[in-house]
């Protein structure tokens, strides 16, 4: 069965280092696979999204991510973090069988930055 | 592009009660639009996926008796939280998807979600 896997329930960085959400997916075929980030009390947005191609992937507010095939991964970065980026980080994929064109998403990363 | 509303943002009820949520896209024409519900702290809980003019799918353990979902049209879905109860209390959020096919179908644009508490 297709599955996201967030390892990290909450990570902390301290504002201007870099950061590193992992997501790890289970899926037969090649999945098109999104980062959404939630700030408390909002709806998702969406960051990224890979569907092909290009295997590092830009999205907005300077993250970017990679997807690796061979480790089943797309976890998301970015080089210097901010205390704005705080917030709750869902990774989802897509693209399996049916029409309805459904997400399954991991369980989420929690980020606090510290001044 | 591609704004979905959602209305109210709160919403606080009496037990027994029914409350109706509106889920719009208002700025494209989505094919199917995806209620989701979400417990503190956790990740976003399918409740039904529904198509414009037919009935919602809903997911194995949802009430569809309790959450009526109509889909009038290919910019307004709707959920009615029907009798409802305490434990109905929650984060409720709608998302839309692009009238389409291909990879591009699968991208999900969400509403800011509605708080209902039920007293």
């Amino acid at each position: 069965a297709q599955s996201v896997t967030q390892p990290d329930i909450h990570i902390t960085v301290s504002e201007g280092a870099s950061l590193e959400l992992r997501c790890n997916y289970s899926y037969g075929a090649t999945p098109y696979l999104f980062w959404y980030v939630q700030s408390p009390g909002q709806g998702l947005q969406l960051l990224l999204k890979y569907f092909s191609g290009d295997t590092l992937v830009q999205g907005i507010k300077g993250f970017e991510a990679e997807f690796k095939r061979s480790q089943s991964s797309f976890n998301l970065r970015k080089p210097s973090v901010h205390w704005s980026d705080a917030a709750e980080y869902f990774c989802a994929v897509g693209g399996y069988g049916g029409s309805q064109g459904n997400l399954i998403f991991g369980k989420g990363t929690k980020l606090s930055v510290k001044p | 592009g591609a704004v979905v509303s959602q209305h109210p943002s709160r919403v606080i009820c009496k037990s027994g009660t029914s409350v109706k949520i509106e889920c719009r896209s208002l700025d494209f024409q989505a094919t199917t639009m995806f209620w989701y519900r979400q417990f503190p702290k956790q990740s976003l809980m399918l409740m039904a996926t529904s198509n414009e003019g037919s009935k919602a799918t809903y997911e194995q353990g949802v009430e569809k008796d309790k959450f009526l979902i109509n889909h009038a049209s290919l910019t307004l879905s709707t959920l009615t939280v029907t009798s409802a109860h305490p434990e109905d209390s929650s984060f409720y959020i709608c998302s839309a998807r692009w009238r389409g096919r291909g990879p591009s179908s699968y991208e999900q644009y969400f509403g800011p979600g509605t708080r209902l508490t039920v007293t």
